[in-house]
């Protein structure tokens, strides 16, 4: 069964101080691993596709990459603007678009 | 350009009352899909479409139905709403199955 699994679940950084979520998955046939970021009481908002193993994209302070079985998502000296609930999803081969429950950053200034 | 674009953005109903949740999209994307969220919990798929008349079910497919007759639109169905139907809902869209996904801003739905 395809399955995604974000951790931490939570995580507070200070201002500048950079870290990584990890989104690890299992599926068949991937078509696509997205990361979004979500505010409170707002839509997700998409940041990065990746399509291979090895595939890496960089905005500003995030930089997402893809591995075989997992993706992380590395920010770098965060700011507080930074501060949402980050959201992986995937597109395997029956054309649903899976998400993980989300890791929930908080950059303290 | 809109995007995608949900209506209501907040509602009450009473146990029993059923309502439609609209979703249109102006991006000419063929996938639209339904989701749930729940307070503390991912994005739960409700159902899918891939194209003008034809519609699939997702993981939590119980006590909603779903329609597409057109491209654009993508409306949910709630009937006999239940207190276990209280979530946020949020409608989303892509050109194909290798693309992002676009999100509208969502329905918070209380039923009460």
């Amino acid at each position: 069964e395809d399955q995604v699994t974000q951790s931490p679940e939570a995580l507070r950084l200070q201002e500048g101080e950079s870290s990584s979520l990890n989104c690890s998955y299992t599926v068949s046939g991937l078509r696509g691993l997205f990361w979004y970021r979500q505010d409170p009481g707002k839509g997700p908002e998409f940041l990065f596709t990746l399509y291979s193993a090895g595939e890496e994209k960089e905005k500003e302070r995030l930089k997402a990459t893809l591995t075989k079985k997992e993706s992380f998502l590395h920010i770098t000296a965060p700011k507080p603007e930074d501060s949402a609930t980050y959201l992986c999803a995937f597109r395997g081969g029956n054309e649903k678009l899976t998400f993980g429950t989300g890791t929930r950053l908080t950059i303290i200034p | 350009n809109a995007g995608v674009t949900q209506t209501p953005k907040f509602r009450i109903l009473k146990i029993g009352q059923s309502m439609t949740l609209q979703c249109t999209q102006d991006m000419n994307h063929n996938y639209m899909y339904w989701y749930r969220q729940d307070p503390g919990m991912g994005l739960k798929l409700i159902y899918y479409s891939v194209g003008a008349g034809i519609t699939d079910k997702g993981e939590v497919p119980n006590g909603y139905n779903v329609s597409r007759s057109t491209t654009e639109d993508f409306p949910l169905r709630l009937e006999l709403a239940a207190p276990s139907q209280t979530s946020v809902y949020f409608c989303a869209s892509s050109y194909s199955e290798g693309a992002e996904a676009f999100f509208g801003q969502g329905t918070r739905l209380t039923v009460v």
